[in-house]
């Protein structure tokens, strides 16, 4: 069983398209951290949350995470063919060692 | 500044063989951590080391195995390869330990034949 479920597992949408991928867990975690990963490369960080309730924006990418710090989702407006790759979410467990979790990855494609 | 390397890029063992896989951290790093990467589990964690010292470990057999030098550079061997051990290894380092940034290297892709 996977600590984090990350959902949808494969996305395939056209330029200009809104879509929100989710990452979820019966845990509470102290942060969040959401990666992209694009074909040949090792993950890069986007953003981390540590608050219940937090909301980051990164230019046309909004992170929220949970209230009760359990789950969190990713949600990209008017996605552009740059955006096509794996996004990971990984989570520390409150209380717990440093060590994150990873969920399995959203592959995103985006169609011209 | 030159980010995290990782050689060899790319690698094809038989199946009894061993391997050892290298990371160079970002200069002034002193962690590095290893993980394998599979289609079916994700990406797992498989040990950190700091300063010369394995600080954490994950749920990997004693197959998996690693060091770290003096320079922070680390190595990481795999003995008795089985063909489950294909997989993209990917080493991160970070400034002070797993509590801060990490920033991955491109992996070296293992395949066992």
């Amino acid at each position: 069983t996977q600590l984090l479920e990350q959902s949808p597992q494969f996305l395939s949408i056209q330029e200009g398209e809104n879509l929100t991928v989710y990452c979820n867990s019966s845990s509470v975690f102290s942060s969040l951290q959401w990666y992209r990963q694009e074909p040949g490369e090792g993950p890069v960080l986007l953003v981390t949350v540590v608050t219940g309730g937090e909301v980051k924006k990164l230019k046309r990418l909004t992170f929220q995470f949970g209230d009760a710090r359990k789950d969190s989702s990713l949600h990209i407006t008017a996605a552009q063919t740059g955006d096509t790759g794996l996004y990971l979410c990984a989570g520390v467990l409150a209380g717990g060692s440093y060590i994150p979790t990873f969920g399995r990855g959203t592959s995103l494609i985006v169609h011209p | 500044k030159a980010g995290v390397t990782q050689t060899p890029r790319y690698l094809i063992k038989t199946r009894g063989q061993q391997v050892t896989l290298s990371c160079s951290p970002i200069s002034g790093h002193r962690s590095v951590s290893w993980y394998q990467q599979t289609p079916g589990q994700g990406l797992q964690f498989l040990f950190e080391y700091f300063s010369e010292t394995q600080r954490n470990k994950g749920n990997f057999p004693g197959r998996f195995s690693g060091r770290q030098f003096s320079n922070s550079r680390s190595e990481m061997n795999v003995s008795t390869l089985e063909l489950g051990d294909s997989a993209l290894y990917l080493c991160a380092s970070s400034l002070a330990g797993m509590n801060t940034e990490a920033f991955f290297g491109q992996g070296t892709r293992l395949t066992v034949v």
